[in-house]
């Protein structure tokens, strides 16, 4: 089955400092998302990427496919910090499956 | 914007009762999940459910659960006997076909619903 990983687990920062998040699939990914958490609250869509080097940028935050579609990367630039929550990555198969399999989060908390 | 809503937002039960979790999905979206989070673990898939019928289930999702779209706009998580591990925040999501020219998959989720068995 498809495995995620996250790095870090978790992220202390100080506002304005940028951050970056990583994602690894133990498989070639069909589609990856980022959602985001808030602390004890559901999950909000983030952006969709789906083509090898593909990025996407929403604000401040920007997402990045690898070539070889098994790794995606998030950044934050200039965080701040209602950035704080807890990121997930969740990849698609695409195939007759239509769930999302999410990795274990990044929790992001930003020091002002 | 649309949002898919769930009730309740927490409920507390005892250990052997059964609980139903509602979930009112986007209206114009065909696919329903379950998904569930223990405190501090990762969110975890446990069925879904499209054209009134199971799709894909995980391991998690056993005899003691069910999903029902009753009418034409909710769609429940059953836990016949609760035990205290099923204590966990649930969460529903909705999702409309995949897109045919995108083939984007975006799950719109529930503010959940806490469940504490005690």
């Amino acid at each position: 089955s498809q495995e995620l990983e996250q790095s870090p687990q978790s992220l202390i920062v100080q506002e304005g400092k940028n951050l970056t998040i990583n994602c690894t699939s133990s498989k070639t990914l069909y589609g990856l998302y980022w959602y985001k958490q808030k602390y004890g609250e559901g999950l909000i869509f983030l952006m969709m990427l789906q083509k090898g080097g593909e990025e996407k940028s929403h604000e401040k935050i920007t997402a990045k496919l690898d070539e070889k579609k098994q790794q995606s990367s998030l950044h934050i630039t200039a965080s701040q910090p209602s950035h704080a929550g807890i990121y997930l990555c969740g990849a698609d198969r695409m195939d007759s499956s239509y769930k999302l399999i999410f990795g274990s989060g990044t929790r992001l908390l930003v020091r002002p | 914007e649309p949002e898919v809503t769930q009730t309740p937002s927490h409920q507390v039960t005892q250990m052997g009762q059964e609980v139903i979790l509602r979930c009112v999905p986007i209206s114009n979206h065909l696919y329903f999940y379950w998904y569930r989070q223990i405190l501090g673990q990762k969110v975890e898939f446990l069925v879904s459910f499209y054209n009134n019928e199971i799709s894909e289930k995980s391991e998690i999702f056993d005899d003691q659960f069910s999903v029902e779209r009753p009418d034409g706009s909710n769609f429940t998580l059953k836990i016949r006997s609760t035990k205290l591990e099923d204590s966990a925040m649930y969460f529903c999501a909705s999702s409309e076909p995949r897109g045919a020219s995108s083939g984007a998959n975006v799950l719109t989720f529930g503010a959940g619903s806490r469940l504490t068995v005690l």
